[in-house]
């Protein structure tokens, strides 16, 4: 049964069109994370939320957004999609930050028109 | 920097061969080492971990070994099957960020197992 469940799994966008992508989880978990993974290149992490604190990497271009409104759901908002924003998103969960293992969900693909 | 890395980008192996993927890693203070699996389409699957204050631990079919000396980790997978073809990553647990959550993922491996 899947617990890190991302909605759509395909999404298609314009250049510059706004763009939501969603994540639930049904594992409770406190942290919820966003990676952006290119083809043929690991996942890098965007931002994460542990409960409502949001944690951003520095790297992060402010083009990317998250909301967390409740434990189970966090969202990835783009607000002007660039053709270089293609990529694969990836949602993962853990229940506390530290060392312990991130369950990922099956990802959304975002193509960019 | 931080860096996590894979020796070998490929790795073909025939089906009931012993598999051994490598990586290294370049942050002596790290202290959480993790590996995934990823097919084609999917999110990372996770494999098994490993803490600083271990060298070896086995799962099922699975061994991860850490050697801090020379900041080497490996996965080994006893009597590779079909369904292990995949990406493996290996990621380490950053550290100096906000929380100390940051995974840190290393290039990949692509294994191919054939009947």
């Amino acid at each position: 049964d899947a617990m890190v469940i991302q909605n759509p799994r395909y999404q298609v966008t314009q250049f510059g069109k706004p763009v939501t992508l969603s994540c639930s989880q049904t594992l409770n978990h406190n942290v919820m994370y966003w990676y952006q993974q290119k083809s043929s290149q690991a996942p890098k992490l965007l931002f994460h939320y542990y409960d409502k604190d949001f944690n951003n990497e520095a790297d992060t271009p402010d083009n990317f957004q998250s909301r967390r409104p409740n434990t189970s759901f966090c969202f990835l908002d783009i607000r002007s999609p660039g053709l270089g924003d293609a990529a694969m998103y990836l949602c993962a969960t853990s229940r506390d930050p530290g060392n312990q293992p991130q369950h990922f969900g099956d990802g959304t693909r975002l193509s960019i028109l | 920097g931080e860096s996590v890395g894979l020796h070998l980008p490929t790795l073909s192996v025939q089906e009931g061969d012993n598999s051994i993927i490598n990586c290294a890693y370049s942050n002596s203070a790290s202290d959480y080492f993790i590996w995934y699996k990823q097919e084609s389409g999917k999110g990372p699957q996770f494999i098994i971990d490993i803490r600083s204050n271990m060298d070896k631990r086995q799962g099922q079919r699975v061994t991860v070994l850490l050697n801090k000396t020379v900041k080497h980790l490996s996965l080994q997978i006893a009597a590779t099957q079909p369904g292990d073809s995949a990406v493996y990553f290996c990621a380490e647990r950053g550290m100096g960020n906000q929380a100390g959550t940051a995974l840190i993922f290393g290039k990949g491996t692509t294994l191919s197992v054939s009947s």
